[in-house]
């Protein structure tokens, strides 16, 4: 079946430091690729996405890029703040058959920026 | 506002009491699921539905039911909760499987 691998946390980094979070996948066919922030207290949210290979998602500085050949969906930001402090979820959507998709979600990796 | 809300946030109970966590979306979504997040274990599905009346198993549906008789709500049902349920559960909606998922605040059960 489909899985998502993505690095053990706790990750730690200071103010302004740069930031790399790994995922990479196991799926038949051509999944999306998610990234979701869990900020303390609160439901997952989407934070990017791209649907087919080579695709770059981004948003709040946040950049990963969809690498079939690697099958790797890698989250990028390249200075970051005490506020990006949350849990990040690397999933994955892919067809599973009778008209529909599988989910399948990343265990999490839990960053904390210190000042 | 576009959300996704679920009742109770909190709820300590005790093993074999009926219980139902309800979720309610505001955004006509088709598609709604429900997840339990373990420490270690990530998020794992339940059970998700896609469309009213129509309902199926997720990864870890032993010990859970549901139903979706209205497009805007999917209530989960423990009826003999277990301490091994004890988590913390989320709501999600999407307008369909393929697309981006919507999540709840959570609901965190604790049954003694």
């Amino acid at each position: 079946g489909d899985s998502v691998t993505q690095m053990e946390g706790p990750v730690t980094l200071s103010e302004e430091a740069f930031l790399t979070i790994n995922c990479t996948y196991t799926a038949t066919g051509y999944p999306s690729l998610f990234w979701y922030v869990q900020y303390p207290g609160e439901g997952l949210q989407l934070l990017l996405k791209a649907t087919k290979a080579d695709d770059k998602g981004s948003n709040k500085g946040f950049e990963a890029t969809y690498r079939k050949e690697t099958t790797s969906f890698h989250l990028e930001k390249g200075s970051v703040q005490v506020s990006d402090s949350a849990v990040y979820f690397c999933a994955l959507s892919s067809y599973s058959g009778a008209g529909s998709y599988q989910l399948t979600f990343g265990k999490g990796t839990k960053l904390s920026v210190i000042p | 506002e576009a959300q996704v809300t679920q009742n109770p946030r909190y709820l300590i109970t005790v093993t074999g009491k009926k219980l139902t966590v309800t979720c309610s979306q505001n955004m006509n979504h088709e598609y709604m699921s429900w997840y339990r997040q373990d420490p270690g274990l990530g998020l794992r599905q339940i059970y998700y539905s896609m469309n009213v009346e129509v309902t199926d198993k997720g990864d870890v549906p032993e010990g859970y039911k549901v139903s979706r008789k209205e497009k805007r709500n999917f209530p989960l049902i423990l009826e003999s909760p277990s301490p091994n349920q004890t988590s913390l559960y989320f709501c999600a909606s999407s307008r369909g499987d393929w697309y981006e998922q919507y999540f709840g605040p959570g609901t965190r059960l604790t049954v003694t």
